[in-house]
């Protein structure tokens, strides 16, 4: 079974600190794909970063970093240089072979000013 | 970049009717479209998975016949409650893909309120 653990269910970081937000996953398909997506209080859902499960490098984009550790299979969220805009829910995902996507249960972020 | 329009933004109506909610692919074709539910404050709960021309896969514990979608083009699903009661409350939103390997692409969501 695929299984998606975000443990952390809020976190408080200084505007301008960065941030990382955990994530594991449990999976026996080879290949797959991890994202991570913000939902603000508005509700829509905001694909951030993605990376696969053969790529070598760390995904970034902007100030968006994920930590793939495979062995430990985990994928963090990195977010240098935190905004008030930040503020919001982070989801997890992880795709495998099929077509379903499976969801943490998020980390509400707070941007302190 | 891919943009996923989902209308209505908002919905309130009494216990009984039907309700329908549009999902539409607008600068790409959708070849899957997923249907999530989430209560407040919880991650999205996946309810059904379609393909574009083919009945919809849902997951288990999802009634059929109370959540019926329809994904009639590579633009567009629909997803219909039927005799909606006070229970189906929740924040509904939909989410398309061009290909397996690409990320899912999310509308902004509906919020239906039966009273």
């Amino acid at each position: 079974a695929q299984k998606i653990t975000q443990t952390q269910p809020g976190m408080f970081v200084q505007e301008k600190e960065a941030v990382t937000l955990d994530c594991t996953y449990d999976t026996s398909d080879q290949s797959y794909g991890l994202f991570w997506y913000k939902q603000p209080s508005s509700g829509e859902m905001i694909f951030l970063i993605y990376q696969g499960s053969y790529d070598e490098q760390n995904a970034t984009e902007g100030r968006y970093s994920l930590n793939f550790q495979k062995a430990r299979k985990s994928a963090n969220l990195v977010i240098s240089a935190s905004q008030l805009g930040d503020s919001a829910m982070y989801f997890c995902a992880m795709r495998g072979t099929g077509n379903q996507f499976y969801f943490g249960t998020g980390t509400s972020l707070t941007v302190i000013p | 970049g891919a943009v996923v329009s989902q209308h209505p933004s908002w919905v309130i109506c009494k216990s009984g009717t039907s309700v329908k909610i549009e999902c539409r692919s607008l600068d790409f074709q959708a070849t899957t479209m997923f249907w999530y539910r989430q209560f407040p404050k919880q991650s999205l709960m996946l309810m059904a998975t379609s393909n574009e021309g083919s009945k919809a896969t849902y997951e288990q514990g999802v009634e059929k016949d109370k959540f019926l979608i329809n994904h009639a083009s590579l633009t567009l699903s629909t997803l219909t409650v039927t005799s909606a009661h006070p229970e189906d409350s929740s924040f509904y939103i939909c989410s398309a893909r061009e290909t397996r390997v690409q990320p899912q692409h999310f509308g902004d969501g509906t919020r239906l309120s039966i009273l």
